[in-house]
C-alpha cells in the first residue's frame, strides 16, 4: 500500500465522540475509494464506499469525503460505540489494483 | 464470511517446506486475490485470477504460486516457505477487479519456524 498514505495508525476516543481517519493517494487516475473495517480474528468487510465523480456519501453514522484535487479522501464516524471498535483501512484503485492504506486502530472507550 | 471460505486457519510449517493454502467461494464471482497482511504494510497484493486458468502477478508476488482450475477455488502455494513469509494471509473475490467492493475470507495465519 505504498501509493495510499494512512492517518492516524491508531485512534482513541470517548463513546459518542467523532472519528475521522485520512487518506492520501498518488495516482490522480484512481476512481474508486472503499473502506474496510476489520474486527479482530476476521477479514476486512467494506462499509463504505465513494467514485470519483462524488464529493461525499453518507450512510447512518458513516461518511465519506472525497477531495480529488488534493488526492485525499476521509472516513468520519459520527456518535461512536464500543462495537466501532477495529481496525480500518482505506483503499484506492491504482491501475485496476486494490492499494491499501496501513490501516487506522480504532479504540472506542465506554 | 459464509461465501468466501480459507483453510486451514492456522499454520505453522518449517523453513524450506511447501505449503497450499485452500480458498473457496460461493459466489461464482470472476476474479480472486490472495493478499497478505503485515503490521505497518496493510494488504499487499500477491497474485489475482480473472477467470479460470488466467492468473497474474501483484505486488509481492515472489516465492508464490498460483492456481486456478475451477471458477470456486483458488489455491496459494509457498514452494519453499522462508521466514519472511510468515504473515497473515487473506484470499478475496469480486465480480470486478478494480471497482466493486471486495469480499474477505476469514484469513490464513501462516508461521514459518
Amino acid at each position: 500500500g505504498e501509493n495510499v498514505e494512512q492517518h492516524p495508525s491508531t485512534l482513541s476516543v470517548q463513546e459518542g465522540d467523532s472519528a475521522v481517519i485520512k487518506c492520501t493517494y498518488s495516482d490522480s487516475a484512481s476512481n474508486y475509494f472503499p473502506w474496510y473495517k476489520q474486527e479482530l480474528g476476521k477479514g476486512p468487510q467494506l462499509i463504505i464506499d465513494i467514485r470519483s465523480n462524488v464529493g461525499e456519501k453518507k450512510d447512518q453514522r458513516i461518511a465519506v469525503t472525497l477531495n480529488k484535487t488534493a488526492k485525499h479522501f476521509s472516513l468520519h464516524i459520527t456518535e461512536t460505540q464500543p462495537e466501532d471498535s477495529a481496525v480500518y483501512f482505506c483503499a484506492a484503485t491504482i491501475n485496476n489494483d486494490m492499494r491499501f492504506g496501513a490501516g487506522t486502530r480504532l479504540t472506542v472507550k465506554p | 464470511d459464509a461465501g468466501i471460505t480459507q483453510s486451514p486457519r492456522y499454520k505453522i510449517t518449517e523453513t524450506g517446506r511447501q505449503v497450499t493454502l485452500m480458498c473457496h467461494q460461493t459466489w461464482s464471482h470472476s476474479y480472486m486475490f490472495w493478499y497478505r497482511q503485515d503490521l505497518g504494510h496493510g494488504l499487499r497484493l500477491i497474485y489475482y485470477s480473472a477467470a479460470a486458468d488466467i492468473t497474474d502477478k501483484g505486488e509481492v508476488p515472489d516465492g508464490y504460486v498460483v492456481s486456478r482450475s475451477k471458477t470456486e477455488n483458488f489455491p496459494l502455494t509457498l514452494e519453499s516457505a522462508t521466514r519472511s513469509q510468515t504473515s497473515v494471509y487473506f484470499c478475496a473475490s469480486s465480480e470486478l477487479r478494480g471497482s466493486g467492493g471486495y469480499t474477505f475470507g476469514s484469513g490464513t495465519r501462516l508461521t514459518v519456524v
